[in-house]
């Protein structure tokens, strides 16, 4: 089965940027999708098709996706943006997660 | 504005039978653009894609739940439903329903609206 992989934890001090990465087998081949988890809360998706944002979504939150890893990129993250990060992709008629990232702005 | 609301028991005894339903407001389950989802987050844990229907009755399942579940849609009342056998303490979770986007052809394959999730405990 097809797996992602995400570094379990990321700390950036306040107005830098941080990357999340996600990794797997040819992801670059398929869309990559992320989502935004704070405590106590639903999943918001932050990234779908690679790099688009949803509407109401920050222009601080980008994303890209080549070869086997994509990767979310918060630029001039703020202290609202500490949250669990998760990646998602559709592979052989299944969604797949990957295990999440939890960013943490020191 | 769309709106997807679970609702069910939070307590079910191990080797019972969990079920949800998950009821859309604010726009139709019947578009052709969208399955409805599942996902679960034991807890302290990441996310986990349960299942999806669509209008029709067609479905996609997680391989690994797949023997243990069912999920069903009843469009005359805007709702779709979960159910999950012989549970066990593994099973106690967060469920979220979801709003799952489909595409013409590809991987396009997203959630967009999410429910505010139910604690379901299994209790031995």
């Amino acid at each position: 089965s097809y797996e992602l992989t995400q570094p379990p934890s990321v700390s950036v001090s306040p107005g830098q940027t941080a990357s999340i990465t996600c990794s797997g087998d040819k992801l670059g081949d398929k869309y990559a999708f992320w989502y935004q988890q704070k405590p106590g809360q639903s999943p918001v998706l932050v990234i779908y098709q690679d790099r688009k944002r949803p509407s109401g979504i920050p222009e601080r939150f980008s994303g890209s996706n080549s070869g086997n890893t994509a990767t979310l990129t918060i630029s001039g993250t703020q202290s609202m943006d500490e949250a669990d990060y998760y990646c998602q992709a559709w592979d052989s008629s299944n969604v797949v997660f990957g295990g999440g990232t939890k960013l943490t702005v020191l | 504005q769309l709106q997807l609301q679970e609702s069910g028991p939070g307590l079910v005894k191990a080797s019972e039978t969990l079920s949800l339903i998950c009821t859309v407001s604010g726009g139709s389950i019947s578009s052709s653009s969208y399955y409805w989802g599942w996902i679960r987050q034991p807890p302290g844990k990441g996310l986990e894609w349960i299942g999806s229907i669509y209008y029709s009755g067609s479905t996609y399942y997680n391989p690994s739940l797949k023997s243990r579940v069912t999920i069903s849609v009843d469009t005359s009342k805007n709702q779709f439903s979960l159910k999950l056998s012989s549970v066990t303490a593994a099973d106690t979770a967060v469920y979220y329903c979801a709003r799952h986007q489909i595409p013409d052809s590809g991987s396009n394959h997203f959630f967009d609206y999410w429910g505010q999730g139910t604690l379901v405990t299994v209790s031995s």
